[in-house]
């Protein structure tokens, strides 16, 4: 499994874009990059998933450069509710794989 | 649909005793993952079953127990439980298309005194 390494803490102001960088340099070919976020006392919610390049839905944006060693989560103008731990897997995408979560990076947004 | 459903929410054990969690998958999905997660250890994959079997495992002593039935319904044990055992319990499941996108439910909060 490609082992990940992400900044363990991050502070930000509302309104400001976020962007965390996951190093991954390990990875497979067939491998995914998926990012999580948890909140305290509550299950990680799946935020974004992808290959290369650039994807992007309502919540964020993934950035990949071609050589895949790491890729970037953006948070757009966040806001105090973004305040949670943010998490880089990297991994198959299939049954039967060990999900391995690490320490996260703690996002404080600060009014 | 409905998300993902643990029971119970919150529990309190002796040592020594056993302890049964139950979780209910998103409907369609046959993939339930179990994880522990703790302050000083974060988020710990315990195992994953899909159709009925375990696919996988994480590194955690033989008394962490778990099995799916054939609704997908899944339930994990611990017996001889220790102090450390007290964590919250989460369980995901995943949609057969995209089995990286897990849906957590909100947990089970174990105590063991």
């Amino acid at each position: 499994l490609a082992k990940t390494t992400q900044p363990i803490s991050m502070d930000s102001y509302e309104g400001q874009e976020v962007n965390i960088t996951c190093s991954h340099n390990n990875i497979a070919t067939n491998d995914y990059i998926t990012w999580y976020q948890q909140f305290p006392s509550q299950g990680p919610r799946f935020i974004i998933q992808g290959y290369k390049t650039k994807v992007t839905n309502e919540v964020a944006s993934l950035f990949i450069p071609a050589d895949r060693k790491s890729s970037t989560l953006s948070l757009p103008r966040v806001s105090l509710s973004d305040t949670a731990v943010y998490y880089c897997l990297v991994g198959p995408d299939n049954y039967g794989q060990n999900f391995v979560f690490g320490p996260g990076t703690r996002l404080s947004v600060l009014p | 649909k409905a998300g993902v459903t643990q029971t119970p929410r919150y529990l309190i054990k002796t040592r020594g005793q056993q302890v049964t969690l139950s979780c209910s998958p998103i409907s369609g999905h046959r993939s339930v993952s179990w994880y522990q997660q703790t302050p000083g250890q974060g988020l710990q994959f315990l195992f994953e079953y899909f159709s009925e079997t375990q696919r996988n495992k994480g590194n955690f002593p033989g008394r962490f127990s778990g099995r799916q039935f054939s609704n997908s319904r899944s339930e994990m044990n611990v017996s001889t439980l220790e102090l450390g055992d007290s964590a919250l319990y989460l369980c995901a499941s995943s949609p057969p298309e995209h089995p990286n996108e897990q849906f957590f439910g909100p947990g089970t909060r174990l105590t063991v005194l």
